[in-house]
């Protein structure tokens, strides 16, 4: 089975901070990683997604991800947090075998931005 | 290239009536998933389908909900007798293919159970 965390249902970074999102899973197996962003009553925009290449990957908007195996982390990073990053982040896990590829979400962090 | 379409993009239901969901994949996308996220939780998956086939509908409840990809047309999830706790927001995703692929999201369904 697979299950993915995120440390902190809500994040408040000032306009110009660093900007840290958790995510640590499990996987039986290799994973296949993803970040989703969620804006108000709209649905998920892929982020960024690691698939056992570099194990830093570079998304859209600046964000950025490393995946650490020995930490079971897939922490999100962005330098210098802007207005319009306040969203919704989710990680989420890929189940990696042949039945399909369902994602496992979890449960999201709602990062907010203050001038 | 056109997104993942779904409609309607909200729907209201009064308990006991029936509620159809529609997703069309983007183009050339033949794998699709339906998820539901309840107010202030993530995303859990119901059921995954390829064209004519459900592959794996271990997400989905048991009764009054069932799911068709169709040859010709849209994937349909479709609840019957729908109660408040139906409430919620529906999101397809596709893919072009299984392993390691992004799913891409539609905008949404969300329904209102009265």
């Amino acid at each position: 089975a697979q299950s993915v965390t995120q440390l902190g249902s809500h994040v408040s970074v000032s306009e110009g901070a660093l900007v840290l999102l958790r995510c640590n899973y499990s996987s039986s197996v290799p994973p296949y990683l993803f970040w989703y962003v969620q804006y108000p009553n709209q649905g998920l925009q892929l982020l960024l997604k690691y698939t056992s290449a570099a194990t830093l990957v570079k998304g859209i908007n600046g964000f950025e991800a490393e995946f650490k195996k020995s930490e079971t982390s897939f922490h999100l990073t962005k330098p210098s947090a802007h207005m319009s990053d306040a969203a919704e982040y989710f990680c989420a896990v890929n189940k990696n075998n042949n039945a399909g590829n369902m994602l496992t979400f979890g449960g999201g962090t709602r990062l907010m931005v203050k001038p | 290239n056109a997104g993942v379409m779904q409609n309607p993009r909200h729907l209201v239901r009064r308990r006991g009536q029936e509620a159809r969901l529609r997703c069309s994949p983007m183009k050339g996308h033949s794998h699709v998933y339906w998820y539901r996220q309840l107010p202030e939780e993530g995303l859990k998956f119901m059921v995954y389908l390829q064209k004519e086939n459900i592959i794996d509908e271990s997400g989905m409840p048991k009764e009054r909900f069932s799911a068709e990809f169709p040859k010709e047309g849209p994937s349909i999830l479709r609840i019957q007798q729908v109660v408040r706790g139906d409430s919620a927001a529906y999101f397809c995703a596709s893919s072009p293919r299984t392993l390691g692929y992004e799913q891409y999201f539609g905008p949404g369904t969300r329904l209102t159970v009265t």
